[in-house]
């Protein structure tokens, strides 16, 4: 299987940085994606991770490290509107395998 | 507007009832996914096409669910003898063939009484 773990729910300060981790157990997989998703709205593409290592873009970062089963997405300077849940997903057989996603308070 | 739509945006049934979805892709994607979504949880894969072929379809998914993209664009879900479990948020995404990242619509919303 390919069990995708990440925390239910974090909290943040606006304007602060926040760390979201995914561990997951697969044996083969193309590549990890994040995808950012505002309460009762589709998902929306943050990025994707093909090989090892830091994806930056702008505020956002997402870190892979295949070896270790771990990524993780870093949101800096955060805004009220980042409040949303980060979806980690696993890109395998031409499907995207999605884990419950962490749901991201920020406080003002 | 470019993006991938789907009607109606949501649906409410009385349980027995059949219902049917629509979804229209990104007109040069030529990949089609369903996923469902319940509250708390991740988007789950359902089905997806490639052109008008249907490549692969959820051991989860009940026989009463059914896909079809007849001609290779837009893609309708049926669901029929509609359950009370099948209440959810039902996602349609279209993606480039070689392309990794799916392009997701706002979703159609059912509730079943």
């Amino acid at each position: 299987g390919q069990n995708i773990d990440q925390p239910t729910e974090m909290t943040a300060t606006e304007g602060a940085i926040v760390q979201i981790n995914c561990t997951y157990q697969t044996s083969g997989f193309n590549g990890l994606f994040w995808y950012q998703q505002h309460a009762g709205e589709a998902p929306t593409f943050l990025s994707y991770n093909v090989l090892d290592g830091l994806e930056e873009k702008g505020r956002f970062s997402s870190f892979l490290s295949r070896s270790k089963g771990y990524s993780y997405l870093l949101l800096k300077e955060l805004q009220m509107k980042d409040s949303a849940s980060y979806l980690c997903a696993l890109n395998r057989d031409d499907k995207i395998i999605f884990g419950k996603g962490t749901r991201l308070h920020i406080l003002p | 507007d470019t993006g991938v739509s789907q009607d109606p945006r949501h649906k409410i049934t009385k349980r027995g009832q059949n219902v049917t979805f629509r979804c229209d892709p990104i007109s040069e994607h030529n990949r089609l996914y369903w996923y469902r979504q319940t509250l708390g949880q991740g988007p789950e894969f359902l089905t997806y096409f490639q052109n008008e072929a249907q490549l692969e379809k959820s051991r989860l998914l009940s026989d009463r669910f059914s896909a079809e993209r007849p001609k290779g664009s837009f893609s309708t879900l049926e669901i029929q003898r509609t359950e009370q479990g099948d209440s959810a948020m039902y996602l349609c995404a279209s993606s480039l063939p070689a392309g990794a990242e799916q392009f997701f619509g706002p979703g159609t919303r059912l509730t079943v009484l």
